[in-house]
């Protein structure tokens, strides 16, 4: 079973410029989420989807921040414009049960 | 405020021993308890789940529960050096998917 894919890798940008990133949730698995990690913390919910709905975005910081899900499949989450305190991993995981949430590799945002 | 405490360590221990990790919740509302271990670098997987008062075993790993001190803790038994990592605690509501880490718990063990 393939795991949870994102792209890219890595990312190094320049502050007030945008990026994206892009995430496959494993197959059939209804929720996704968005998190943010910041080196030596723990992760920190962006953004819930059920199928292509909005769960819960109560931390998401939408003056700069935006996710979106169509088809109730691939999910792309955007910064513009970003700020140094960007800088994180952003994981995306998927699930089907409220136990058992898959991570993806993450992706490293460095703001110069 | 949905809080998650842990001791961020390092945690350093002689391989073969126990490694204890604890974790407090504010919430008294989480119903789900989770523990992930994260290696440097890469992303969390889950280890252990546990929904209910008492002890729960899985190989060398035992995730404890308290509701009523609202504590939760895992015991690795035998560490190996494998075994270093971040382990994350996390919990989440009745019904809900949503899950409030902690900073994790930087556990180091020693050959």
């Amino acid at each position: 079973e393939a795991g949870v894919a994102q792209s890219p890798r890595y990312k190094i940008i320049e502050k007030r410029q945008s990026v994206a990133f892009w995430c496959n949730p494993i197959s059939g698995h209804a929720t996704l989420y968005w998190y943010q990690q910041i080196l030596g913390q723990g992760p920190k919910l962006l953004i819930q989807f059920q199928n292509n709905g909005v769960v819960d975005d109560s931390q998401l910081p939408k003056d700069r921040f935006s996710a979106e899900r169509l088809k109730g499949v691939d999910s792309t989450l955007k910064i513009q414009p970003a700020k140094l305190e960007d800088s994180a991993v952003y994981l995306c995981a998927s699930s089907m049960r409220v136990d058992e949430q898959f991570f993806g590799p993450g992706t490293r945002l460095t703001v110069l | 405020q949905k809080e998650v405490e842990q001791n961020s360590g390092p945690l350093s221990v002689p391989e073969g021993a126990i490694a204890s990790l604890n974790c407090t919740y504010s919430d008294r509302g989480s119903q789900s308890f989770f523990w992930y271990r994260q290696y440097s670098g890469k992303s969390p997987e889950l280890i252990m789940s546990i929904y209910s008062n008492g002890d729960k075993e899985d190989g060398r790993f035992t995730a404890q529960l308290n509701k009523a001190s609202q504590y939760v803790s895992l015991l690795i038994r035998d560490s190996q050096p494998s075994d270093s990592a971040t382990y994350l605690c996390g919990n989440s509501g009745a019904g809900s998917y949503q899950l409030t880490f902690g900073k994790g718990t930087k556990l180091s063990v020693i050959p």
